[in-house]
């Protein structure tokens, strides 16, 4: 069955540093990607989605990649703040009948000022 | 209210009680679904619900049984947890079928403490 892998450890990024996130999959490649927000005591939030076909999007601070010959997906943030310190979690969208995302169980991001 | 809203935030209760979790999304959307989240795992799908109907139901025990009376509202009825059911549950809601994608949006949780 497919699974995902989000590095566990925290990462410790400088302010103004770019932070890049992994997930990693096993198996064949999903229709999307999906990155998520989730601050402590919160649900997720979304914040991207990536298709297959596509290699990068951005959204202002934020670029994602795909590669799906690698079967990874990179997650960056430019000039890091405090404030985007949180746990990035990643999903797998295999746009199957059954509507199940697959999720990662989420990278923590730490900023330091 | 925007977005999605869960009752309570926070619930404590013993192994014998019965509690009733509250979901309602305010987004139009036709899909709800039931996570739970225990630390450093992934969010376990427990229940999907897609124009009402129960599509999905991950072998999750029968202690926990969903109810879903429309679109917009969904509850989770708890009885003889047992304490390694103390997690967070999440609810999330989405469009399918609509052209779209399947972005989730989560309500804040209820952080669940069985004894």
């Amino acid at each position: 069955s497919q699974k995902i892998e989000q590095n566990s450890e925290a990462l410790n990024i400088q302010e103004g540093k770019t932070a890049t996130l992994t997930c990693n999959y096993t198996n064949y490649s999903p229709a999307y990607l999906q990155w998520y927000r989730q601050d402590p005591g919160r649900g997720p939030v979304f914040l991207l989605l990536i298709r297959e076909n596509e290699k990068e999007k951005r959204k202002e601070r934020l670029k994602v990649t795909f590669d799906t010959t690698l079967k990874q997906s990179l997650f960056h943030i430019t000039a890091s703040q405090p404030a985007d310190s949180a746990t990035y979690l990643c999903a797998l969208d295999m746009s199957d009948s059954n509507y199940q995302l697959i999720w990662g169980a989420g990278t923590k991001l730490i900023i330091k000022p | 209210e925007t977005g999605v809203t869960q009752t309570p935030r926070h619930l404590v209760m013993g192994m014998t009680n019965k509690k009733s979790l509250k979901c309602e999304q305010h987004l139009g959307h036709n899909a709800m679904y039931w996570y739970k989240q225990s630390a450093k795992k992934p969010l376990e799908l427990m229940f999907v619900y897609n124009f009402k109907e129960q599509t999905e139901n991950n072998s999750v025990p029968s202690r926990f049984s969903p109810e879903c009376p429309n679109s917009s509202h969904l509850f989770l009825h708890l009885h003889t947890l047992q304490p390694e059911d103390s997690a967070l549950y999440l609810c999330a809601s989405s469009s399918l079928g609509t052209g779209g994608y399947n972005e989730q949006f989560f309500g804040p949780g209820t952080r669940l403490t069985v004894l």
